[in-house]
């Protein structure tokens, strides 16, 4: 199954420290999104990257976290001196880059990471 | 400000009946709507999209209607089965060339198919 890979599924960090989350696209993608997910919510957009660029960060705090997709390797969502309010479902989605108009990208998620902040 | 709005967090059908689920939106610049069925403890497994160029698409037991001058979308599922339980999303995106293709998610809505 090449479906899009998150790790790890659960996370449990203490307020103050780091939290790494690590996603692999679907073979074939090159598009990442990541989203978060609030209990009772719906997924909120963070960040769009392609391999070695962020293309829109505009969903993302503006401090303490980031986000990156190298040219070799899985795609890192970093959260510095996590606090309380950052625990939640944090999913990766990819997609194919799309040659013809229309442009219409079909999101394939993976399973998510649970941050819980102690 | 919510750009996409499923106004039923749950909904309740009995097997072999007709599921229909919601979505409202604001934005005029979506133009292509995606729903996802979830199941806890898991991500969104995609389901069925629909351009706006087209006002249906059907696939199996699922069919997704856009009322663009409305603004609303509509997910139809027949037969409902026991399996369909799950909370479903719509979500929605811009994909003129000027957006990151992001999406827009609504807050769901539980559906609860009783056997």
């Amino acid at each position: 199954n090449a479906g899009v890979m998150q790790n790890p599924r659960h996370l449990v960090r203490r307020r103050g420290q780091e939290a790494r989350l690590r996603c692999s696209p679907m073979k074939g993608h090159s598009h990442v999104y990541w989203y978060r997910q609030l209990p009772e919510e719906g997924l909120k957009f963070m960040v769009y990257l392609q391999k070695e660029n962020i293309i829109d960060e505009s969903g993302m705090p503006k401090e303490r976290f980031s986000a990156e997709f190298p040219k070799e390797g899985p795609s890192i969502l970093r959260i510095q001196q996590v606090v309380r309010g950052d625990s939640a479902a944090y999913f990766c989605a990819s997609s194919q880059k799309q040659k013809l108009a229309p442009y219409q990208e079909t999101q394939y998620f993976g399973p998510g990471t649970r941050l819980l902040v102690l | 400000d919510q750009q996409v709005k499923q106004n039923s967090p749950s909904l309740s059908v009995q097997e072999g009946r007709i599921s229909i689920l919601n979505c409202d939106y604001t934005n005029s610049m979506f133009d292509y709507f995606l729903w996802y069925k979830k199941y806890p403890a898991e991500g969104p497994t995609f389901l069925i999209s629909i351009s706006s160029i087209k006002d249906k698409n059907e696939d199996g037991r699922f069919t997704v209607f856009l009322n663009k001058s409305a603004k609303h979308l509509s997910l139809h599922i027949v037969p409902s089965q026991p399996g369909d339980s799950a909370v479903y999303f719509c979500a929605a995106s811009d994909n003129s060339g000027a957006g990151s293709y992001q999406l827009t998610f609504g807050k769901g809505t539980k559906l609860s198919v009783i056997p």
